[in-house]
């Protein structure tokens, strides 16, 4: 899987939007976009994922560089319950492969929200 | 619709005993994901299995680890001779057959070996 980079951690205050930014300069034509949160002491949670065009959902919108080596997660309103680790994965559809199940995550941003 | 559901949801070994771990994935799902997490590390792949086969076992260690997902009932982790090295959260996921849908995890088993 192609390798992504994000900041290791953000603060946000309550009700402020948040936008978490993570680049995929080696992102291929097969990769979608994957967006995946882990609050504490659970299993990870989907948020939202894409190709090309920007995407909405009921908990976040997902905005695609034109060029596709970046995107942001966009988080309308924090609240305190969006306080969790957020992974950016690449996940190749390319049917033909075994290895296009799976998800692969890296380190993630921990993002801290603040009454 | 029921979750991912993963037990026990803690489960205390001594070293040398062995751990089974079960998860039950949603209904109509046939793909079954397992992920380890060793405290403060990230998420790191085991092993995919689909309905009696084992599609990609590139993440699991060589020796003590195996995995199956029968054609009835749960996928089992099994881990034998267990060291204190295996304590971690051990997550399940799964999916539809399609290779784009979203991976729904349970909430884990945490693992510790004393």
């Amino acid at each position: 899987d192609a390798k992504t980079t994000q900041p290791n951690s953000m603060e946000s205050n309550e009700e402020e939007p948040v936008h978490l930014p993570c680049n995929h300069s080696t992102i291929s034509g097969t990769d979608y976009i994957h967006w995946y949160r882990q609050l504490p002491s659970q299993g990870p949670e989907y948020v939202i994922h894409g190709l090309t065009s920007n995407v909405n959902n009921r908990m976040a919108s997902l905005a695609i560089a034109e060029d596709r080596k970046s995107s942001t997660l966009i988080l309308h309103r924090a609240t305190l319950r969006d306080a969790a680790v957020y992974y950016c994965i690449l996940r190749d559809y390319n049917a033909g492969g075994t290895s296009y199940g799976k998800l692969t995550f890296g380190q993630g941003t921990i993002l801290t929200v603040h009454p | 619709n029921a979750g991912v559901m993963q037990n026990p949801r803690h489960l205390v070994r001594r070293r040398g005993q062995e751990a089974r771990l079960r998860c039950s994935p949603m209904k109509g799902h046939s793909h079954v994901y397992w992920y380890r997490q060793l405290p403060e590390e990230g998420l790191k792949f085991m092993v995919y299995l689909q309905k009696e086969n084992i599609i990609d076992e590139s993440g699991m260690p060589k020796e003590r680890f195996s995995a199956e997902f029968p054609k009835e009932g749960p996928s089992i982790l099994r881990i034998q001779q267990v060291v204190r090295g295996d304590s971690a959260a051990y997550f399940c996921a799964s999916s539809p057959p399609h290779p784009n849908e979203k991976l729904f995890f349970g909430s884990g088993t945490q693992l510790s070996v004393l």
